[in-house]
């Protein structure tokens, strides 16, 4: 059964920093990562998809990489803002569109 | 506006009442979904829909009867829930039901049981 673990589970830093998020899965054989992205209250918001035939995708000051056979993926974030401030979650896909995630970061961005 | 809504956002009833959830896309996607995010947990998936047929369905309780009456609408039916079933309900939508597509999530319904 495949697990998905995501490290820290909770981040603060002042604005400006660079920041990583972890994420580790057990099972390799994975279609796909997704990272997504969680306000209080609110539904998810995809941020990067990367196919498991891919290294690493980026989007403005975000940038995820996998690395497939040892179960990791990290996202990167440049110059954290305040509004950069929710929970970042980690999702793999083993077929049939359906993902597995974990439990999330919590990302805290004081101004 | 992520195209997908929910209603209502929050839900409180007692372990004897019945209701249901609704979820509506407006993007034109031929697959639907429902999770079930608890606190502390990871979200799981609950149901999956394509084409308004079940495909899947992850051991879920009896007391939970999801309909796809068309492919822009999905509800999920509630009756003598337990408290260990609050939790946020989220619906979601894709294209299709393959793995390079991206799903769409709506905001979630709030659901309290008493």
């Amino acid at each position: 059964k495949q697990e998905v673990t995501q490290i820290p589970a909770a981040l603060s830093v002042p604005e400006g920093e660079n920041l990583v998020l972890n994420c580790s899965f057990t099972d390799s054989a994975i279609y796909n990562l997704q990272w997504f992205r969680q306000d209080p209250g609110k539904g998810l918001t995809s941020l990067l998809l990367i196919q498991s035939s891919q290294r690493e995708q980026t989007s403005g000051r975000l940038n995820a990489s996998l690395d497939k056979s040892s179960g990791r993926s990290t996202l990167y974030i440049a110059a954290s803002q305040p509004g950069d401030s929710a929970t970042y979650l980690c999702a793999v896909s083993s077929g049939y569109s359906t993902l597995t995630f974990g439990k999330g970061t919590m990302l805290l961005v004081s101004p | 506006e992520t195209g997908v809504t929910q209603t209502p956002r929050h839900l409180v009833m007692g372990m004897t009442n019945k209701k249901s959830l609704k979820c509506e896309q407006h993007l034109g996607h031929n697959a639907m979904y429902w999770y079930k995010q608890s606190a502390k947990k990871p979200l799981e998936l609950m149901f999956v829909y394509s084409l308004e047929e079940r495909v899947e369905n992850n051991s879920v309780p009896s007391r939970f009867s999801p309909e796809c009456p068309n492919s822009s609408h999905l509800f999920l039916h509630l009756h003598t829930l337990q408290p260990e079933d609050s939790a946020l309900y989220l619906c979601a939508s894709s294209q299709e039901m393959r793995d390079m597509d991206t799903q769409y999530f709506g905001p979630g319904t709030r659901l309290t049981v008493l």
